[in-house]
């Protein structure tokens, strides 16, 4: 168990619709990253927040937001849904920013009907 | 622009002998690598790290890794597969930005070790 929390753990929902992805990091974590996991595209980043602040960002769709909360969870909203945004969604957490290592949580499966 | 490569989909090895799963790296100044494994079903954990010193970096349940700058790859190995190894692993290098950093990984080696 990373101490990384994700809810939920799966998700269905409609094309054209609105989810919002929780994540809370490992105790004392500062800095919450965002990643997308699917067959065609692998793992792929979405966006880092450190405490609070967003601090890089990848190739996400102008449809997807997140944002880092004062408690350090974060939520990770996708909106307008598409079927190709069925994916595995995965948070990491890190103590800082920068090289340390990043501890993943179990994800939350996403299927766009 | 950093990334990395590992040029084999799968690696099949027997219990009890020795495993390397290959990762070469493309990057612009100096690399710092990861290695990740993957159960299925869950999320990444990491597994070892390189950063600066010994090329040799030792990890969690009996993973090591060997920084080659000459030939630019970083290899996952084990002396003694077991059976719970089976795993999807990535290699990843981690990319410093202007006010951050995040992870690219490769596609995956997919490890099935057999009784």
């Amino acid at each position: 168990d990373s101490g990384v929390t994700q809810t939920p753990k799966h998700l269905i929902t409609a094309t054209g619709q609105r989810v919002t992805l929780r994540c809370s990091p490992r105790s004392g974590d500062l800095s919450v990253y965002w990643y997308q996991q699917s067959l065609d595209q692998g793992l792929q980043f979405l966006i880092q927040y450190y405490n609070g602040e967003e601090r890089a960002k990848g190739n996400i769709l102008e449809r997807f937001s997140a944002q880092q909360f004062p408690d350090l969870h974060s939520e990770l909203n996708l909106s307008s849904l598409e079927l190709g945004d069925s994916a595995l969604y995965f948070c990491a957490s890190s103590v800082g920013t920068g090289l340390y290592e990043q501890y993943f949580g179990p994800g939350t499966r996403l299927t766009v009907t | 622009a950093q990334s990395v490569a590992q040029p084999e989909d799968q690696v099949n090895v027997a219990e009890g002998n020795p495993l390397t799963v290959k990762c070469t790296y493309s990057v612009s100044g100096n690399p710092y690598l990861f290695w990740y494994v993957q159960y299925p079903n869950r999320g990444l954990q990491f597994l070892l790290k390189y950063i600066t010193g010994d090329n040799l970096v030792k990890g969690s349940y009996g993973f090591e890794a060997e920084f080659n700058k000459s030939q630019t790859s970083f290899h996952l190995k084990k002396p003694s597969a077991l059976v719970s190894d089976s795993a999807l692993y990535f290699c990843a290098v981690s990319r410093l930005m202007e006010y951050g950093n995040k992870l690219v990984f490769g596609a995956g080696t997919i490890l099935r070790v057999k009784s």
